[in-house]
């Protein structure tokens, strides 16, 4: 299993921007690299998928090393809106049981 | 379009009690996942299902806990002899399956064991 480990919390401010980074050491040939976001009474939502190197979509950028031991999440110029947890999950979606959570960040971001 | 649908969005049950959790996916989704979520926790894998093949079940925590889904859709998950530690809110999530396809989760029930 491709555990992940991610800071509990994290503080910002409006405008700024916020890098989330995840370790997954064990991390398989075949696991790809997701990050998800949870609003309260909400179920995780998808925002960004990578394999290697940088990917980038209209809400986030996702940086992977060459190892692939660890990724970070980019969130440019964030607003209050973004306060949420955000989830690292690495995994083979072809494996079902594999697609383990790890615990999570919580990003409070302040005015 | 649609998307991941569960229901109830809220149950309260007494403890021994069994309660049945529906999921329906996203038409066409072959792979459904169920997860539970305790308080301020992260994600457990309950049970996950691939098209026709047999689930995975490994995530279940008890013999109490069962799940089935039918024609290859509408998904339930059953919990017989429900405990307060049951407590949780279950999550449901679909995939067009694959190995980089992402999740797309309902909103999830929100079970309470009295």
């Amino acid at each position: 299993l491709a555990k992940t480990t991610q800071p509990i919390s994290m503080d910002s401010y409006e405008g700024q921007e916020v890098n989330i980074t995840c370790s997954h050491n064990n991390i398989a040939t075949n696991d790809y690299i997701t990050w998800y976001q949870q609003f309260p009474s909400q179920g995780p939502r998808f925002i960004i998928q990578g394999y290697k190197t940088k990917v980038t979509n209209e809400v986030a950028s996702l940086f992977i090393p060459a190892d692939r031991k660890s990724s970070t999440l980019s969130l440019p110029r964030v607003s209050l809106s973004d306060t949420a947890v955000y989830y690292c999950l690495v995994g083979d979606g072809n494996a079902g049981n594999m697609l383990t959570f790890g615990g999570g960040t919580r990003l409070m971001v302040k005015p | 379009g649609a998307g991941v649908s569960q229901s109830p969005s809220n149950k309260v049950t007494e403890k021994g009690k069994d309660v049945e959790l529906r999921c329906d996916p996203i038409s066409g989704h072959t792979a459904l996942y169920w997860y539970r979520q305790s308080l301020g926790q992260g994600l457990e894998f309950l049970i996950y299902f691939q098209g026709n093949s047999a689930p995975d079940k490994s995530g279940l925590p008890s013999d109490r806990f069962s799940a089935e889904r039918t024609g290859g859709s509408v998904s339930t998950l059953t919990i017989q002899r429900t405990q307060q530690e049951d407590s949780a809110v279950y999550l449901c999530a679909s995939s067009l399956g694959g190995r980089q396809i992402p999740l797309h989760f309902g909103n999830g029930t929100r079970l309470t064991v009295t």
